[in-house]
């Protein structure tokens, strides 16, 4: 099955660039997320790319998708103390129903 | 954007009883509705996933008598976690997919806490 990897954690300052890398296994993925969870509380979808696209910028944030490496990034640019949060990757393929998440990350920003 | 609650946020109880918890739409129709559990420090495990009216298809290991899930109209969907142990401690997220269209976003609920003692 479908196996995403991300890593564990991730510290930057306050106004900083962070980039949270992702890798998936499946290269037949349609569909590839962001999602951002605060403590204590469900999903947020933040961004998401089909697999046709190389690249998605909204506002602060832009996705890289390199479909060759299988490699999904997220960028956030001027970092804030809000943005402190575990970070989700996400794909799914085939079926359109089922998602496949990573193991999240865990941004710190520093202020 | 769509809004998914659950109830409750948190609850504790005694081993060998059931808890059920509810998810619901609140301001769409889900057609499809998943439950997911969060280990501390791991990512969200699909345990099933149900559709309206039908029986719910679970993922390979989730025991299917143990964890009862209802999807009995289009804004509820329910998971019963029955005879509970202290294993089955864990965060419940549940997330629901509005239409039928290709694109898989799912709004997800702010997720149940279970404690069992």
């Amino acid at each position: 099955g479908e196996d995403v990897e991300q890593s564990l954690f991730l510290s930057v300052r306050e106004g900083d660039s962070s980039v949270i890398n992702c890798t998936y296994t499946d290269s037949s993925s349609t569909y590839l997320y962001w999602y951002k969870q605060e403590p204590g509380a469900g999903l947020q979808l933040l961004t998401y790319i089909f697999s046709n696209m190389d690249m998605k910028q909204d506002q602060r944030l832009t996705v890289l998708l390199n479909k060759k490496d299988k490699h999904l990034s997220l960028r956030i640019a001027d970092t804030q103390t809000g943005d402190s949060a575990i970070y989700f990757c996400a794909v799914s393929s085939g079926g359109y129903q089922k998602v496949t998440f990573g193991i999240g990350t865990k941004l710190q920003v520093i202020p | 954007g769509a809004v998914v609650s659950q109830h409750p946020s948190r609850v504790i109880c005694k081993s060998g009883t059931s808890v059920k918890i509810e998810c619901r739409s609140l301001d769409f129709q889900a057609t499809t509705m998943f439950w997911y559990r969060q280990f501390p420090k791991q990512s969200l495990m699909l345990m099933a996933t149900s559709n309206e009216g039908s029986k719910a298809t679970y993922e390979q290991g989730v025991e299917k008598d143990k964890f009862l899930i209802n999807h009995a109209s289009l804004t509820l969907s329910t998971l019963t976690v029955t005879s509970a142990h202290p294993e089955d401690s864990s965060f419940y997220i549940c997330s629901a997919k509005t239409g039928a269209d290709s694109f898989n976003e799912q709004f997800f609920g702010p997720g149940t806490r279970l404690t069992v003692l």
